[in-house]
């Protein structure tokens, strides 16, 4: 199963500013996935990050608020762009090995914004 | 798109009992029914999975079955340990590998 690292795990940033989050992958994967994680709720996809190519977002988020780059097929970053307390969450960073098969998760990014 | 519904959202069960979760989803494209388990500060980890051409499958205490029909899928925990105290999410999803999770249930074993 792949091996992913993501980082920061953790990090406490100020009311608009901006922090990347980086997840790195121990294999060549064509499918990497970005999913947000508030308080005590689910897993919600933000993107998925398309190496060569535009990330393809979901509803409710945008490429200004959460540009992603995916510039070769074990590497991808997000940013969470001026920050407000409202983007205080954990950020997972998923990986699928096989098209339509199981996701591999990154330990998150907690990030608190004061 | 495809929306999962899950329930209960949290499950006390006295160690030794069974455990059932429910989850519906809407979209009938939809072919591949994972369950994470995800501990207290934990990454989400795959628990078991279930495919549409099947309508069950175990893998000692942990049995997942599908229903395509009626568009429901359920995990069932026997025999419950402490351990198995988590919080379980549900996830659909198809061939354009858009995976929905259902909201979590948060299940306590007590000992």
């Amino acid at each position: 199963s792949a091996v992913i690292s993501q980082k920061p795990s953790r990090d406490i940033c100020q009311r608009g500013t901006s922090l990347t989050i980086q997840c790195q992958v121990d294999s060549q994967v064509t499918m990497m996935f970005w999913y947000r994680q508030q308080p005590g709720q689910s897993l919600t996809l933000i993107a998925t990050a398309n190496q060569g190519s535009e990330a393809t977002y979901e509803s409710g988020f945008v490429i200004d608020k959460f540009p992603i780059s995916r510039p070769n097929l074990t590497f991808s970053t997000l940013t969470v762009s001026n920050m407000s307390p409202e983007d205080s969450s954990i950020y997972l960073c998923s990986v699928e090995e096989s098209v339509g098969g199981e996701l591999f998760f990154g330990e998150g990014s907690r990030l608190t914004v004061l | 798109g495809e929306n999962v519904e899950q329930h209960p959202s949290t499950l006390s069960v006295q160690e030794g009992d069974s455990a059932v979760i429910k989850c519906t989803y809407s979209d009938s494209a939809s072919n591949y029914f994972p369950w994470y388990k995800q501990e207290l500060g934990k990454r989400p980890q795959l628990i078991i999975d279930i495919r549409s051409n099947v309508g069950e499958k175990k893998d000692q205490r942990i049995a997942v079955t599908l229903n395509k029909t009626a568009k429901h899928f359920s995990l069932h925990i026997t025999e419950t340990q402490p351990e198995d105290s988590a919080v379980y999410f549900c996830a659909a999803s198809d061939n354009n590998n858009d995976m929905r999770f259902g909201a979590g249930t948060r299940l306590t074993v007590k000992p």
